[in-house]
């Protein structure tokens, strides 16, 4: 049974540029969230999509974007790359929104802005 | 204030021993409480959960949760050297009020010596 899968597992983009990471949730589940793990830090909560909406979002800017695919997998969009954007970016899924366990992370995708 | 505070670490202790990891928080409409083990380059993987005060146990896994103190712990028995993570506590509110995304603490890094 696969967990969630994520990809690309590294990248690496300049300053400026535009980045889509992509994330497929565990079979079963239909919601996913994001999350930014910085350096030495815990996971900030980016947003969560359902039902191909975005239900909940932290405390990110507008640079931050996502998409859920009726398939139920999600692509997370960043805009306009800054050097603070270097980070591991996790996906999560679950069987329902606002379960407060069953959440499964992927290995997630680091990204490197230069 | 940080709304959930945990000690970073390391934490070094000797194989066979008692490990206790704790966070505390600011939030009092936090309800489930998670604590998740991260190894290195990987996503973070659910250990423990507890829905509002009370303990839990698991193996050799014991989550207590203490919400007059606004105080978790998680106590590891017989640690082992492949117990040697970082330990995440997160939590969250009830569903629907807007509060699906977790909050976490930074984690804790574990070493257990053989």
């Amino acid at each position: 049974d696969a967990g969630v899968t994520q990809s690309p597992t590294h990248l690496i983009k300049t300053r400026g540029q535009q980045v889509t990471l992509r994330c497929s949730p565990k079979s079963g589940h239909d919601t996913v969230s994001w999350y930014q793990q910085a350096l030495g830090q815990g996971p900030q909560f980016i947003f969560q999509y359902y039902e191909e909406e975005e239900r909940q979002r932290g405390n990110f800017p507008d640079r931050f974007s996502g998409h859920q695919f009726p398939n139920y997998s999600s692509e997370l969009n960043v805009n306009a790359l800054l050097l603070g954007d270097s980070a591991l970016y996790l996906c999560a899924s679950s069987l329902v929104p606002g379960q407060g366990y069953g959440y499964t992370f992927g290995s997630g995708t680091r990204l490197t802005v230069v | 204030q940080k709304e959930v505070e945990q000690d970073p670490g390391p934490l070094s202790v000797p194989e066979g021993a008692i490990v206790s990891l704790n966070c505390t928080y600011s939030n009092s409409a936090f309800q489930y409480f998670m604590w998740y083990r991260q190894y290195s380059r990987k996503g973070p993987e659910l250990l423990m959960y507890t829905y509002s005060s009370g303990n839990k146990e698991d193996g050799r896994f014991t989550a207590q949760v203490d919400k007059s103190s606004k105080y978790i712990s998680l106590f590891i028995r017989d640690s082992q050297p492949s117990d040697s993570a970082t330990y995440l506590c997160a939590m969250k509110g009830e569903s629907g009020g807007g509060a699906d995304g977790l909050t976490f603490g930074k984690g804790t890094h574990l070493i257990i010596q053989p």
